[in-house]
């Protein structure tokens, strides 16, 4: 069965500084998608990123960036130089299906964060 | 397009009793999806559908019911409302299987069962 660990519940951070969200996955997929969403405090789920399991570059979009590690089975997520605007639940969520079946998500159970001014 | 919609926003409901919880998509997506999310935690997948007429249990179908007679509506039923059954539900689209595909997440309905 596949399964998404968000081992970080809470993190508070002051505003500019860096975070690290951290996210470790299982799966016995060969191909798999990992995916990053954002929730905020309005409730809404915001698509972020996503990431295939044969591109392990490192991704970068402004002051977001992605790690993913094949090796340790982690995909990680660093805001940069944080924004009281970036507090939020963030998920982290790995997809399982094939073409027929449609792609199903197994999230983590979120991390909340909270960037105070 | 408006993407995903879900009605009502909000709704609380008495033990036993019964509802539908709305979801239209206007993407022309073929794949539907029904989750819920607890309070405190991650999205769980209640049921899906791969196009009209086509739907499967995910890992929390207990308590409820779908259809998919169109390619736009995927309406998720509660028979008899239980205080387990609150949280917010989540209705999202995809465009295609496979698993490459983000799905586009309405903006949820929060149902309270007392």
């Amino acid at each position: 069965a596949q399964k998404v660990t968000q081992a970080q519940t809470e993190i508070s951070v002051v505003e500019k500084e860096d975070v690290t969200l951290d996210c470790v996955y299982e799966t016995r997929d060969t191909t798999y998608y990992l995916f990053w969403y954002k929730q905020p405090p309005s409730g809404e789920l915001v698509f972020l990123i996503r990431r295939n399991s044969f591109d392990e570059q490192n991704e970068i979009s402004g002051r977001y960036s992605w790690n993913f590690q094949k090796s340790t089975s982690s995909f990680n997520f660093t805001i940069t130089a944080s924004q009281v605007v970036d507090s939020a639940v963030y998920f982290c969520a790995l997809s399982e299906g094939g073409e027929t079946s449609g792609s199903r998500l197994t999230f983590g159970e979120g991390t909340q964060l909270t960037v105070n001014p | 397009n408006a993407g995903v919609t879900q009605t009502p926003k909000f709704r609380i409901l008495k033990i036993g009793q019964s509802m539908t919880l709305q979801c239209t998509q206007d993407m022309n997506h073929n794949y539907m999806y029904w989750y819920r999310q607890d309070p405190g935690m991650g999205l769980k997948l209640i049921y899906y559908s791969v196009g009209a007429g086509i739907t499967d249990k995910g890992e929390v179908p207990n308590g409820y019911n779908v259809s998919r007679s169109t390619t736009e509506d995927f309406p998720l039923r509660l028979e008899l409302a239980a205080p387990s059954q609150t949280s917010v539900y989540f209705c999202a689209s995809s465009p295609a299987g496979g698993v490459s595909y983000e799905q586009y997440f309405g903006p949820g309905t929060r149902l309270t069962v007392t």
